[in-house]
């Protein structure tokens, strides 16, 4: 069982905003910034935002991040199909020495 | 351009070793924290181990309790190279193995560029 809480899964339509929740505690989100990462089908997870809501060079400004407490959240504007894809919350966990990960949401785009 | 080239994967038996390689180029790589993850077939992301950057051999290492003992992470910053030594492999230990690099040289830094992973199978 994952130290970081995802759903499982989620689902949206083109065009649609949908958003991932990723639930922690204090030793982890409470204490320190959550990075997000995107793993399309068969290739290596890639990031997609660090420091809760930094978006590195080449994505787009239709993915967001927030964070509030002991939980964080990435938000997807206008869904696209090439947005399917498993998303992953990390956090370095003070309490552990280490990173830790969600469990993984996979999207599918309807 | 940041390239990182994992190596090293292959079958090997339960209670056996294999040590894993990661060559990095496209930046200086003694400045980076580099980090170690793990992805089990069909399963989620797993953090393994990392070793901060700035200079001499490295920085400090973590590893996950679930292969502290077990396992090693070093870096050789002349040969641009990371290394996971793996001892006392287990069947849960088969997964694709991927090498990322740090935004800075702290090893709670993000992982900002990934390597495509190297398979370890371990199987009797």
């Amino acid at each position: 069982q994952s130290v970081l809480t995802q759903p499982p899964s989620a689902s949206g339509t083109p065009g649609q905003r949908i958003t991932i929740s990723c639930s922690g505690g204090s030793s982890n989100i409470g204490r320190n910034t959550v990075d997000w990462y995107q793993q399309l089908p068969g290739t290596a997870p890639k990031l997609l935002l660090s420091s809760n809501n930094q978006r590195p060079s080449g994505v787009p400004d239709r993915f967001s991040g927030s964070k509030s407490g002991t939980s964080a959240s990435l938000a997807i504007s206008g869904l696209q199909s090439e947005d399917e894809a498993d998303y992953y919350c990390a956090v370095w966990d003070d309490s552990l020495s280490g990173r830790v990960f969600g469990g993984g949401t996979k999207l599918t785009v309807l | 351009e940041v390239q990182l080239l994992e190596s090293g994967g292959g079958l090997v038996q339960p209670g056996g070793s294999l040590r894993l390689s990661c060559v990095a180029s496209g930046f200086t790589f003694s400045s980076y924290a580099m980090t170690w993850v793990r992805q089990a077939p069909g399963k989620g992301l797993e953090w393994v181990s990392s070793i901060g950057g700035g200079g001499g051999s490295g920085g400090s290492s973590h590893h996950a309790d679930s292969v502290k003992g077990r396992f090693t992470i070093s870096r050789g910053n002349s040969r641009n190279t990371l290394y996971l030594q793996m001892n006392s492999l287990r069947a849960e230990d088969t997964a694709l193995y991927y090498c990322a690099k740090g935004y800075s040289d702290l090893s709670r830094a993000s992982l900002q560029y990934w390597g495509q992973g190297t398979l370890v199978t371990v199987s009797s």
